[in-house]
């Protein structure tokens, strides 16, 4: 299968900072990338996407870059609240079938 | 639109014994993918299902198996439990419309599988 990778299995952030997380990619054929959060208990939920034609997107607080010279997937969270804390995946995408390749996850802590 | 549902949330078995989880798509959603999902792993993909036919499929042994009906609702099939079984199994549905761009998949809440 293919390896998407964090760079960090833990990150710690204070209430109201900015938070990254990162991911790495390792084919160049990806043409799409997710990224999802993982509550305890629950489902992954679609956070944003992006796909290869672009190298920044924003939602609601969050952005996503896109390095596609380097594999590099990140995700910045503005004004990192309580209800952030949880686990965040990556998800890569070829675009041949629908398969999707997940990483092993960061799990993010806000302290208050 | 309700999201993906998956029943039961909860399950305990023994080894040896089989399970099934059905898992319903978001209305519209064709496609419906399982995984894996163990304490320290990530996601780890099963199989995939469009249209009643197993398009995709992950590097599980044959005790794992699926199959989806013609509402696009499906199911997953684990023979002989292991121990190692013990995860939380999600489904995610996509529109899959056929067309070159990737659609999103979302989530159900898992099901989680206690083999003891």
């Amino acid at each position: 299968g293919e390896s998407v990778g964090l760079h960090l299995p833990t990150l710690s952030v204070q209430e109201g900072d900015n938070s990254i997380i990162n991911c790495a990619y390792s084919n160049s054929a990806s043409d799409y990338f997710i990224w999802y959060k993982q509550e305890s208990g629950k489902g992954p939920q679609f956070i944003i996407d992006i796909r290869s034609n672009m190298d920044k997107r924003q939602g609601q607080r969050v952005t996503v870059l896109l390095n596609k010279t380097v594999k590099h997937l990140s995700l910045q969270i503005a004004a990192t609240q309580p209800g952030d804390s949880a686990v965040y995946f990556c998800a890569e995408i070829l675009g041949t079938g629908n398969q999707f390749y997940f990483g092993t996850g960061t799990s993010l802590t806000v302290i208050p | 639109k309700a999201g993906v549902t998956q029943t039961p949330r909860y399950l305990i078995k023994t080894r040896g014994q089989q399970v099934t989880l059905s898992c319903s798509p978001i209305s519209g959603h064709r496609s419906v993918s399982w995984y894996q999902q163990t304490p320290g792993q990530g996601l780890q993909f099963l199989f995939e299902y469009f249209s009643e036919t197993q398009r995709n499929k992950g590097n599980f042994p044959g005790r794992f198996s699926g199959r989806q009906f013609s509402n696009s609702r499906s199911e997953m099939n684990v023979s002989t439990l292991e121990l190692g079984d013990s995860a939380l199994y999600l489904c995610a549905s996509s529109l899959r419309n056929g067309g070159p761009v990737t659609d999103t998949q979302y989530f159900g809440p898992g099901t989680r599988l206690t083999v003891l």
